[in-house]
């Protein structure tokens, strides 16, 4: 499975567009990008999934690059609320969907 | 959490106790993963079943862990004879087996050892 490396950590304010960009050279061409959210004391929730170019739904963007090498997950408008730690994970999905490999996140701190 | 669940919330044992952890997955769900996690890190894979088997235990301890996921009933992630640096949150996550790409956890149980 691809290592992944993202920021340790980021600040930010209510109402901002927050961009979390997340390496992975190593990606293979059957990987797929994941992104969960874990705020404390609860169990990690997926947010979205994209294998190129960009993805949305209703609560974020993912936006991958041609050479798929890098990813960016952008929460529109943070509030309070998304402080968390924000996972970037990237791997083969099939049957087997649940073993995932967690670096160390990116917490994000949102400031009134 | 889409009704994964797990207990204890919380559980605290003292050294050389047993800690019994138990998950109930998703309904419907067949595939069931435990994960350890330590404070200030990540989540650390632990084991991988189905009903009946244990399909990958690449991420178990190698001795006082077993983990078991029966015909009828939940999931069950056995410690024995607990040391401190058992002391971590241990989730749960389950998905089906149609390739559905979602994992969903449970809210984890944080076991304590005194």
């Amino acid at each position: 499975l691809a290592k992944t490396t993202q920021p340790i950590s980021m600040d930010s304010y209510e109402g901002q567009e927050v961009n979390i960009t997340c390496s992975h050279n190593n990606i293979a061409t059957n990987d797929y990008i994941t992104w969960y959210q874990q705020f404390p004391s609860q169990g990690p929730r997926f947010i979205i999934q994209g294998y190129k170019t960009k993805v949305t739904n209703e609560v974020a963007s993912l936006f991958i690059p041609a050479d798929r090498k890098s990813s960016t997950l952008s929460l529109p408008r943070v509030s309070l609320s998304d402080t968390a730690v924000y996972y970037c994970l990237v791997g083969p999905y099939s049957s087997n969907t649940g073993k995932l490999i967690f670096g160390q996140g990116t917490t994000l701190q949102v400031k009134p | 959490n889409a009704g994964v669940m797990q207990n204890p919330r919380h559980l605290v044992r003292r050294r050389g106790q047993e800690a019994r952890l138990r998950c109930s997955p998703v309904k419907g769900h067949s595939h069931v993963y435990w994960y350890r996690q330590l404070p200030e890190e990540g989540l650390k894979f632990m084991v991988y079943l189905q009903k009946e088997n244990i399909i990958d235990e690449s991420g178990m301890p190698k001795e006082r862990f077993s983990a078991e996921f029966p015909k009828e009933g939940p999931s069950i992630l056995r410690i024995q004879q607990v040391v401190r640096g058992d002391s971590a949150a241990y989730f749960c996550a389950s998905s089906d087996s149609q390739g559905n790409t979602e994992a969903f956890f449970g809210q984890g149980t944080r076991l304590t050892v005194v």
